[in-house]
Parts: structure tokens; C-alpha cells; sequence
């Protein structure tokens, strides 16, 4: 079946440093979104692309969709201890409508 | 903080029993999506309701049904519970759009364990 895969799957860095998890997808997705998990929290959305190529910038947060629709980035420039937890992609299942297939997660720590 | 609560927030139970999990939707959202989430893993989709019926399911077993209310709320029920059934049981809500997955908004989850 469809499978959403991330590397790496754990990320420390030193507070100050860049992060960047990738997401592939087995298929082409119509759209990707990105979720962030705090310890002992729930995913919250952050961004959802949908166009081949598509950048958007959240302050220190890039997010790319690659030009085939089959993978996808999250970059955090200079990292802080606030963005510690694990952050996830998910993508369109098909099939079933609201069928959303995450990966695994990258699971930031940042050493302040 | 999202509007979607989800009661309780921890569980425990043995095997072969039968559990039902509760979620309020956020106001002004009219389906909700139920996902398990073991440990070290990423979400995965168990079903969706929409309009009081599943619009559509995951790769999971009959035993694991829901419903949805009137008012949105929803339950999700899982029969003969077995030792792997353990995990965060996750409520999302969402505005349904036939051409893209709309935003989900999360609960805090139920914290399921099977003893």
C-alpha cells in the first residue's frame, strides 16, 4: 500500500543550528500537510501545500513540495527550544476520503 | 488550543472487552476523523464521519466502529480489545471538501492501555 516515509527519524541539534526533515511518498500526492507534535501533546497543523514546486515560509519554517508531488521538506533556520517535537507529514491517501497517511516523524530535541 | 475534546483522556482495560471513546467537534466543523496513534509512531487513519455516516475507513477491523450525532459529536467503539489496540486514540475535526483534505484540528486523545 501507499507508504509516507521521513528521515531522519530523531534530529538533536544545538540551539541555534538548522534543522530539515524529508517526507517521500511512494505515489503522487495531490497535496501534503505538516503536523507538529510537542511531547505528550497532539499534532497540530502547520501547512498544508497542494502545487508542484509550491514554497511557503512560516518565520524561521520553509516548506517545499517537490516538483513531482512525491516528497517534500520542512527547514527550520536557527533553531529554538520551543521547536522541540516531533514533526510529521501526511499526505493524501486516496481511496477513502479523508484517508490522511503520515510518516513516522522526525523527532527534534534542541540542547540549549 | 483547538475546540475538540476528547473524553477520557486515559484508559485502561483487559482483552476481550469493549471500549467507546467520546469527541466534541470544534464549533462550526462538521466531520470528524478518528485516528490510533501507538508509540513512536505517526497517526493512522482508523475512519471518518461525516453527515452522521463513515465516509470513508482505514485499514482496520469490523470490531472498530463509530458514530457521529446530530451534533457532530462522535464515538468510537472497539470490541474484543486486544493488547495491540493500546495507544493514543486521536478525534480531528474538520470542515469536509470533496477536492482536498481540509486542515484537521486535534483532540488531546485517549490514552488507551489493554491489560
Amino acid at each position: 500500500g501507499q507508504q509516507v516515509m521521513q528521515i531522519p527519524q530523531y534530529q538533536h541539534v544545538q540551539e541555534g543550528e538548522d534543522f530539515t526533515t524529508y517526507c517521500n511518498s511512494s505515489t503522487t500526492l495531490s497535496n501534503i500537510q505538516w503536523y507538529k507534535q510537542r511531547p505528550g501533546g497532539h499534532p497540530v497543523f502547520l501547512i498544508q501545500l497542494v502545487k508542484s514546486g509550491e514554497v511557503k515560509k512560516q518565520k524561521r519554517l520553509t516548506f517545499q513540495f517537490g516538483e513531482a508531488k512525491k516528497n517534500s521538506s520542512l527547514h527550520i533556520t536557527a533553531t529554538q527550544t520551543t521547536d522541540v517535537g516531533t514533526y510529521f507529514c501526511a499526505g493524501d491517501g486516496g481511496g477513502s476520503q479523508g484517508n490522511l497517511i503520515f510518516g513516522k516523524g522526525t523527532k527534534l530535541s534542541v540542547k540549549p | 488550543e483547538t475546540g475538540v475534546t476528547q473524553s477520557p483522556t486515559h484508559l485502561i482495560k483487559t482483552r476481550g472487552q469493549q471500549v467507546t471513546l467520546r469527541c466534541s467537534s470544534q464549533s462550526g466543523h462538521n466531520t470528524v476523523s478518528w485516528y490510533q496513534q501507538a508509540l513512536g509512531q505517526g497517526p493512522q487513519f482508523i475512519f471518518q464521519y461525516y453527515r452522521e455516516e463513515e465516509n470513508g475507513r482505514g485499514n482496520f477491523p469490523p470490531r472498530f466502529s463509530g458514530l457521529q450525532f446530530p451534533n457532530y459529536s462522535s464515538e468510537l467503539n472497539v470490541n474484543a480489545l486486544e493488547l495491540d489496540d493500546s495507544a493514543l486514540y486521536l478525534c480531528a475535526s474538520s470542515t469536509w471538501d470533496r477536492a482536498v483534505n481540509e486542515k484537521l484540528f486535534f483532540g488531546s486523545g485517549t490514552q488507551l492501555s489493554v491489560l
